[in-house]
C-alpha cells in the first residue's frame, strides 16, 4: 500500500523567510511519482511538480525548489523569500502509473506581512 | 478551454435525499477521476474512468454512490440517500495519458462542496 506523510500540519513565517516543507512516502513500487499541488482558500488543487522515481535530480523554479531522496523516501518542497501570496494548503502526493494518487494531510502555510 | 469545471460549487441537502454532481474535463483528456476531501484532510481517491470506462473503485465509493461517464467526455457522481458523513469536497480531475505516457499531472477542479444537514 502507498502512504504519505506530511509531518508538519502547520506552519507559520514572516515575508521573505524561506520554508521547507516536509514529506515522506512509502511504497514498494519500483515505478513511481511524486507531486506536489498547492490548494489556496478557493479550493481549486494547482499542480506544482511531478517527479517520476528514476530521476533523483533537484529542480528549482523561481522560488521553489524541490529536494527528492529516494534513500530517505523524501521529496521536500522549500520556498525561498515567502510571500502572502503563499499562504495556502500544499499537499504532496504519490501515484503509480495509473494516476491514482495518495495524498498526504497536508501543510497549512501561513506567510505573515 | 480553460480548465476543469464542477457544477455544483455548493450543495446542501437533507439527509435521505440524492445528489448528483457534474464534471466537463480539459476537453482532450481521455482520464476523468473522482476525490473526495474532507476538511483538514488531503484528497482521497474515489474511482477514475479511462475515456467512458470505469476502471477502478476505490473500497470509499460505497453501493450507494454511482458514476458514469457517457461517451467519454463529461461525468456524473451521484449519491443516493444522502448521509451526514458524506459531506466533504467532491472533487474531480482529468489527464491525459497514451500507451508510451502512462502518467501525467492530473488537473483538477475547484470542487463541489456538499453539507448534508
Amino acid at each position: 500500500a502507498q502512504k504519505v506523510t506530511q509531518a508538519q500540519t502547520e506552519i507559520s513565517v514572516v515575508e521573505k523567510e524561506d520554508v521547507t516543507l516536509d514529506c515522506v512516502y512509502e511504497t514498494r513500487d519500483t515505478t513511481y511519482y511524486l507531486f506536489w499541488y498547492k490548494q489556496p482558500p478557493s479550493g481549486e488543487l494547482v499542480f506544482l511538480i511531478r517527479r517520476n522515481s528514476f530521476d533523483e535530480q533537484n529542480e528549482i523554479s523561481g522560488r521553489y525548489s524541490w529536494n527528492f531522496q529516494k534513500s530517505t523516501s523524501s521529496f521536500n518542497f522549500t520556498i525561498t523569500a515567502s510571500q502572502v501570496v503563499d499562504s495556502a494548503v500544499y499537499f504532496c502526493a504519490l501515484s503509480d502509473a495509473l494516476n491514482m494518487l495518495t495524498f498526504g494531510g497536508g501543510t497549512r502555510l501561513m506567510v505573515k506581512p | 478551454d480553460t480548465g476543469v469545471s464542477q457544477d455544483p460549487r455548493h450543495k446542501i441537502t437533507k439527509r435521505g435525499q440524492n445528489v448528483t454532481f457534474r464534471c466537463d474535463p480539459i476537453s482532450e483528456h481521455n482520464r476523468l477521476y473522482w476525490y473526495r476531501q474532507t476538511l483538514g484532510q488531503g484528497p482521497e481517491f474515489l474511482t477514475y474512468f479511462q475515456n467512458e470506462a470505469q476502471l477502478e473503485k476505490s473500497r470509499l465509493l460505497s453501493d450507494r454512490f454511482s458514476a458514469e461517464r457517457p461517451k467519454g467526455s463529461f461525468s456524473t457522481l451521484e449519491i443516493q440517500r444522502t448521509e451526514q458523513g458524506d459531506s466533504a469536497m467532491y472533487l474531480c480531475a482529468s489527464s491525459w495519458t497514451a500507451a508510451t505516457i502512462m502518467n501525467t499531472e492530473a488537473f483538477f477542479g475547484q470542487g463541489t462542496r456538499l453539507t448534508v444537514v
